[in-house]
């Protein structure tokens, strides 16, 4: 089956201005998972999406939300944006049940640039 | 919160030699312990991983230990090809509700044929 699917692959977008990535889950999969990767800080935790609620965050600020349709796909939002907002933005999306309730499968991610 | 801290940085190993990653984690509640390989252009991939009820897994040339006691755990390829060659990151959490991974800083293998 598929896996997860992570649009845009790559985007440049310049300070101040907002940003929005999308994520579709494997077929199945409800939970959905964001990190962000960069070179300096490895790959951190945003946040996690189960059945449209979120459920888990992690320390990043106010700036960067998201949400989950009813579809689990999923979209985060990075506001008034900074250069070190530069990463490559990783989605995971898990069943959340059973025997595989553990295991995150990722997307390529989308790798945004700030200029 | 749990903190991972994984060594080496970088591994430099002939085709066919073995090679070995450690982790170390903080938090001792923490029982589900991945690793995955990232290939370049790619998000990270599950390529084993064990639950803090086992202390060895082995899935062909790869496998992984994991001491409680010590709060650490390894990551063993045998064999090595140059296939392997890739970015190998540990993670750990607490096998509950929440999902959220706390991953190593990762290793950078190159496996030289």
């Amino acid at each position: 089956k598929a896996g997860v699917t992570q649009t845009p692959r790559y985007l440049i977008k310049t300070r101040g201005q907002q940003v929005t990535l999308s994520c579709s889950p494997i077929s199945g999969h409800r939970s959905v998972s964001w990190y962000q990767q960069t070179p300096g800080q490895g790959l951190q935790f945003l946040f996690e999406y189960f059945s449209e609620t979120q459920r888990n965050k992690g320390n990043f600020p106010g700036r960067f939300s998201g949400r989950q349709f009813s579809n689990s796909r999923s979209e985060m939002n990075v506001s008034t944006l900074e250069l070190g907002d530069s990463a490559l933005y990783l989605c995971a999306s898990s069943s959340a049940q059973g025997a595989w309730a553990n295991v995150l499968t990722f997307g390529a991610g989308s790798r945004l640039t700030v200029l | 919160g749990e903190n991972v801290e994984q060594h080496p940085s970088t591994l430099s190993v002939q085709e066919g030699d073995s090679a070995v990653i450690k982790c170390t984690y903080s938090d001792s509640a923490s029982n589900y312990f991945p690793w995955y390989k990232q290939e370049l252009g790619k998000g990270p991939q599950l390529i084993i991983d064990i639950r803090s009820n086992v202390g060895e897994k082995k899935d062909q040339r790869i496998a992984v230990t994991l001491n409680k006691t010590a709060k650490h755990f390894s990551l063993h390829i045998t064999e090595t090809q140059p296939e392997d060659s890739a970015v190998y990151f540990c993670a750990a959490r607490l096998d509950t509700g929440r999902r959220a991974l706390t991953f190593g800083s990762g290793t950078r293998l190159q496996v030289q044929p």
